[in-house]
């Protein structure tokens, strides 16, 4: 059991359209971390809430925006989607000296 | 900027085999170092941690690293493999001020022939 939880697990969207995917951090933990997985690659840094803000962001477009509510969880949005925003999106969740817990995942397919 | 350099791609092992995986990164400061593994089909797991003291960090099922802060390294290792070791393994650094975003190398894949 992960601690970590995200939903859905797999999703498919079309060019253009927009996602939504969601993310419970482990107990206790008040960070959460989105990360982006493309095939064969190591997870790429999207951004990092904390106390309901975005604290540090990656190199990614505006296109990619988040939200944390007042329980932790977290909410990653795309908007137009492009074929290369297909990925496996990470949620992260951490707390002092424990490192970063990692969810399973939703699987984002772009057609 | 950070960055982890992974030399190993893919790596082949029979049961029993020791295993050492590289592990090096690029960063001025004071680091924290990490170890994931991504068995096939599940998340990603924490291996190990470093973030201070004793430099040879042991983990769970049998792995430990080493930091080696004058090499930039933190290698991966374990006297004696199983199949079930079978995975992916990425290391991870992320800078020592507060909760900085994890940079990961590129992984290696981990195959263990029974």
């Amino acid at each position: 059991d992960a601690g970590v939880t995200q939903s859905p697990t797999h999703l498919i969207k079309t060019r253009g359209q927009q996602v939504t995917l969601r993310c419970s951090p482990k107990s206790g933990h008040d960070t959460v971390s989105w990360y982006q997985q493309a095939l064969g690659q190591g997870p790429q840094f999207i951004f990092q809430y904390y106390e309901e803000e975005e604290r540090q962001r990656g190199n990614f477009p505006d296109r990619f925006s988040g939200h944390q509510f007042p329980n932790y969880s977290s909410e990653l949005n795309v908007n137009a989607l492009l074929l290369g925003d297909s990925a496996l999106y990470l949620c992260a969740s951490s707390y002092p000296q424990q490192g970063a817990f990692f969810g399973q995942g939703t699987r984002l397919t772009v057609v | 900027a950070q960055s982890v350099s992974q030399h190993n791609h893919h790596v082949i092992l029979s049961e029993a085999a020791s295993l050492e995986l590289g592990c090096n990164y690029s960063y001025g400061g004071t680091v924290n170092l990490f170890w994931y593994v991504q068995y096939p089909g599940q998340h990603l797991q924490l291996l190990l941690k470093y973030f201070s003291g004793d430099p040879l960090v042991k983990g769970i099922k049998g792995f430990e690293a080493e930091f080696i802060k004058s090499k930039f390294s933190f290698n991966l290792r374990k006297p004696s493999v199983q199949w079930s070791d079978t995975a992916e393994y990425f290391c991870a650094v992320n800078a020592n001020t507060g909760f900085q975003k994890l940079v990961f190398g590129t992984g290696t894949r981990l195959l263990v022939s029974p």
